[in-house]
């Protein structure tokens, strides 16, 4: 059973059109994330979900608009697309944990979602 | 400023020998975890191992080990015993907090390892 899954594993598309991808985890994690891996191999954090609250927006155009209906799903929503937003989209969940006990807390990520814009 | 810094892009290692993958953070946390990542050309992201800040012994998890040393600010990974199947490209990763409230990972720039029979 999959821990964390995104839909589609694969996007061609043209410029100018609108696009989604689902992610789910059924770990029972509280955040959730969504990354960007560009074609450097680059991993740079786009958004974060703690409890469908939002809690990280880094510097992203508004055409990318992030949705979470429950603590489980965190689904992201491309309007417009661009030549430039040609990348892997990872979406990745952990259970947050600090202090001097803390557990792992590692990120568990999804396959990845290669979204290519002609 | 750059948070991870990996400062090898590229690795050669002979089969079945060890090899060290550099890592340096910035962080003034007290509390802050660390983690290695591999993605094979496959592309999926495989969590490998984890040091946590106030961890007195260096991490270790089969044929990985994290050299962690604090006072440095850097936590190398090393492969013992390589094997073909090692070649990949490498993370390494720290979490910290967020704002007082949430967390964030980030992520270094990667180390291809490419092993040689």
């Amino acid at each position: 059973d999959t821990a964390v899954s995104q839909t589609p594993k694969y996007l061609v598309t043209q410029m100018g059109n609108d696009k989604s991808i689902k992610c789910e985890q059924n770990l029972g994690h509280d955040t959730m994330y969504w990354y960007k891996q560009d074609s450097k191999k680059f991993l740079k954090i786009m958004f974060s979900y703690n409890n469908k609250e939002l809690i990280i927006n880094e510097t992203v155009p508004n055409r990318f608009s992030p949705k979470s209906p429950d603590k489980a799903h965190l689904n992201l929503h491309i309007n417009s697309l661009e030549l430039g937003d040609s990348a892997v989209y990872f979406c990745a969940s952990s259970q947050e944990t600090s202090g001097k006990y803390a557990n792992t807390g590692e990120l568990f990520f999804g396959e990845g979602s290669r979204l290519t814009v002609l | 400023a750059q948070k991870i810094t990996q400062t090898q892009p590229g690795m050669f290692v002979q089969e079945k020998e060890a090899v060290t993958l550099d890592c340096t953070y910035d962080t003034s946390d007290q509390s802050y975890g660390l983690f290695w990542y591999k993605q094979p050309s496959s592309g999926e992201m495989i969590f490998l191992i984890y040091q946590g800040s106030y961890d007195e012994q260096n991490a270790t998890e089969g044929r990985y080990s994290l050299n962690f040393q604090k006072a440095r600010k850097s936590a190398n990974l090393v492969i013992s015993a390589s094997q073909l199947g090692d070649s990949a490209m490498y993370f390494c990763a720290m979490r910290e907090r967020w704002d007082n409230y949430g967390q964030n990972f980030v992520f270094g720039p990667g180390t291809r390892l490419s092993v040689l029979p």
